[in-house]
């Protein structure tokens, strides 16, 4: 159980293009997800925290406006990445806990390769 | 422009031995730990946690030692094997439960 799906794997787009990344949790609810992206050789850098019916809460120097976060329902989230650019080029990943446990385990998604040409 | 170099500290191991990774973690208030595993092109995959009234806790083949006086986490794998080759991170929870990741240690299963 405790499945997160991340759709797609991996993205070519131009530059000036918008993307969006879909976060599914498979098989349980989850009123709060989390995205974070990832360069090679580093750590994972938390962006924003989606909550479930209300805006998503980013995390300081990202830009909302160009990571746009939708959570409409309780088991999917989307990162829109707007008018992306090289540098936006990254792996992209989301993460859920289930509301049904009372614990702070987070189970993640396979990641997302962005590559902007 | 160019980037400086990032390189992963890295442990090698024989297939067969323990392996024993470290993380000093940075937030005193920080009270659940976590490591992971992630594979190349893949998403973390949870290993073991652990809670900060606890100092030790074991699963399959893997122990997680928590030291709060110096705010440093461990994890030893038993009996490393090809399949445990990854990036091993950890994870320490912050306000509103969200996870700060360490820098990651690349771990090499020498057949």
């Amino acid at each position: 159980g405790a499945v997160v799906s991340q759709h797609p794997s991996w993205v070519i787009c131009k530059s000036g293009t918008s993307v969006k990344i879909e976060c599914r949790s498979l098989d349980f609810q989850a009123t709060t997800m989390f995205w974070y992206r990832q360069f090679p050789k580093q750590s994972l850098m938390l962006m924003a925290t989606s909550n479930e019916g209300s805006k998503a809460t980013y995390e300081q120097g990202v830009e909302k406006d160009k990571f746009l976060i939708n959570h409409a329902s309780l088991t999917l989230s989307t990162l829109t990445v707007t008018s992306a650019h090289p540098e936006d080029s990254s792996f992209y990943i989301c993460s859920a806990r289930d509301r049904a446990r009372n614990n702070e385990k987070l189970f993640f998604g396979s990641g997302t390769q962005l590559s902007v040409l | 422009g160019e980037s400086v170099g990032l390189h992963l500290p890295t442990l090698s191991v024989q297939e067969g031995d323990n392996s024993i990774i470290n993380c000093a973690y940075s937030n005193s208030a920080s009270d659940y730990f976590i490591w992971y595993k992630q594979e190349s092109g893949k998403g973390p995959q949870f290993i073991i946690d652990i809670r900060s009234n606890m100092d030790k806790r074991q699963g399959q083949r893997v122990t997680v030692l928590l030291n709060k006086t110096v705010k440093h986490l461990s994890l030893q794998i038993a009996a490393t094997q090809p399949g445990d080759s990854a990036v091993y991170f950890c994870a320490e929870a912050r306000g509103n439960n969200r996870l700060a990741f360490g820098k990651g240690n690349q771990v090499v299963v020498i057949p």
